[in-house]
């Protein structure tokens, strides 16, 4: 079953504009990470925020965690041609330390 | 940096094959994975194996089983392949224990058509 769902689907934005992704999950969580996939490609880690942590920064990217809503974002500012790609969110559930689980991601479209 | 292999890119088998999947990584990670990957359902965990000899099955283990005889080295088995298993399969590792070490490592990925 799927733990985290992102919103939106999908999302289509200039280039220079700021992206927002959000990330909805059901049960308790160790942590919260996101990733990034390019077309046809594994994933590549982006960022981790822990339980006990309400943001997070990482260049361009800011990650919030409200555990009361059990809701994250993701937000990459001055957004770049080379920033299309789906975003993932994946939580590791309380008590499952090994394992990952994946929401079915953003498609972020960036129009030079 | 992690490096995580994959063995073929573009796999086509007929159904009712044997189909082995192979996957190596090269930082001495304890824990890998087999993810499978379909539109619209995001990544779904196969099985995962935290040490050499050791499995656990995920969420949808039917009709695959998994082999780790060494520790970088995990394989994923599709004993009688079926149309419904074509997908995109990705590999993962991590290393062992704390939070922070549970950021997942990923090979490029396998898509495998089942004809």
């Amino acid at each position: 079953s799927q733990q985290g769902e992102e919103d939106p689907q999908a999302l289509s934005i200039q280039e220079g504009e700021n992206a927002t992704m959000n990330c909805s999950y059901k049960t308790s969580i160790n942590n919260l990470q996101w990733y990034r996939q390019n077309s046809g490609r594994g994933l590549v880690h982006l960022i981790l925020i822990r339980s006990n942590e309400r943001e997070k920064h990482s260049g361009r990217l800011r990650v919030t965690l409200d555990t009361s809503k059990k809701s994250s974002s993701l937000l990459i500012t001055a957004s770049r041609a080379a920033d299309t790609a789906s975003y993932f969110c994946a939580t590791v559930r309380s008590g499952s330390a090994r394992q990952l689980t994946f929401g079915s991601g953003t498609q972020l479209t960036v129009l030079p | 940096d992690v490096k995580v292999t994959q063995s073929s890119r573009y796999l086509v088998k007929r159904t009712g094959e044997k189909v082995f999947l192979e996957c190596v990584q090269d930082m001495d990670h304890e824990n890998m994975f087999w993810y499978r990957q379909d539109p619209g359902l995001g990544l779904r965990l196969i099985y995962f194996s935290y040490d050499v000899k050791m499995k656990e099955k995920g969420d949808i283990p039917e009709g695959y089983s998994v082999s780790r005889e060494k520790k970088e080295r995990f394989s994923l088995i599709l004993e009688s392949a079926s149309t419904n298993q074509t997908s995109m399969y990705l590999c993962a590792s991590s290393a062992r224990g704390g939070v922070t070490n549970e950021k997942l490592f990923f090979g490029s990925g396998t898509q495998l058509s089942v004809l």
